[in-house]
């Protein structure tokens, strides 16, 4: 089946510490983003990527790091610099793609929700 | 700065009614707008997309129109069901902002039996 899987679901971070929160895709998506959500609050952009190896920073990209090694890859690093972690972080892809009948659609991952110890 | 607003953030109401939720956006420079379902601790699943030379989209009980010229889009559900329950996220595509959506905090639905 093809999807996004992101992992894992459940994430401790303890203070000082740097964490890895996993997003793939088998749809061949060009693009991929990193979303964090809070209570009561819409999806906030961290980090998104169009293409291999290059991406740009979000809304609230301080204390956050991507990488975009392979197309079917974009890991989310949460760093130390980070002083509230604790959300709910999604991932998700689309097609890039251009014209009138353009559609846009995004996929989403289950997400991971972090918490710090 | 675009911003995208929902109204009511929360709703309940009795199995089998029609309801309509709102969405109103700032900058009417948009590329499509966007319809999610999101169960809890769950991710967001589209449910209708709209492109900014669309009035409307319908899929099954769902009906999606946008008027862009003033910023509104309405979802409206038909017969609710309990399995409706769920927070429905509006999202925009804005023209000046690359390929970032912009959300709305969504509105979180519950469909009694």
């Amino acid at each position: 089946d093809g999807g996004i899987t992101q992992s894992p679901k459940y994430l401790f971070r303890k203070e000082g510490q740097n964490v890895t929160l996993s997003c793939e895709q088998n749809l061949n998506h060009d693009a991929m983003y990193w979303y964090r959500q809070d209570p009561g609050q819409g999806l906030r952009l961290i980090y998104y990527s169009q293409i291999v190896n290059d991406f740009q920073k979000g809304d609230i990209a301080e204390g956050y790091s991507v990488s975009r090694e392979k197309k079917e890859s974009f890991p989310l690093t949460v760093t130390s610099a980070q002083k509230n972690p604790t959300a709910f972080y999604l991932c998700a892809s689309n097609l890039i793609t251009s014209g009138a009948l353009a559609k846009n659609i995004q996929y989403f991952g289950a997400g991971t929700r972090l918490s710090v110890l | 700065k675009q911003e995208v607003t929902q109204i009511p953030a929360a709703l309940s109401v009795p199995e089998g009614e029609n309801l309509v939720l709102n969405c109103s956006f700032t900058d009417s420079a948009i590329y499509n707008l966007q319809w999610f379902r999101q169960d809890p601790g769950k991710g967001l699943t589209s449910l209708l997309l709209i492109q900014s030379s669309q009035r409307e989209q319908t899929s099954g009980r769902l009906n999606a129109s946008l008027d862009k010229s003033s910023g509104r889009s309405t979802l409206y559900i038909a017969a609710s069901q309990p399995g409706d329950s769920a927070t429905y996220l509006c999202a925009v595509e804005s023209l000046t902002g690359g390929f970032k959506t912009i959300f709305g905090a969504g509105t979180r639905l519950f469909v009694k039996a």
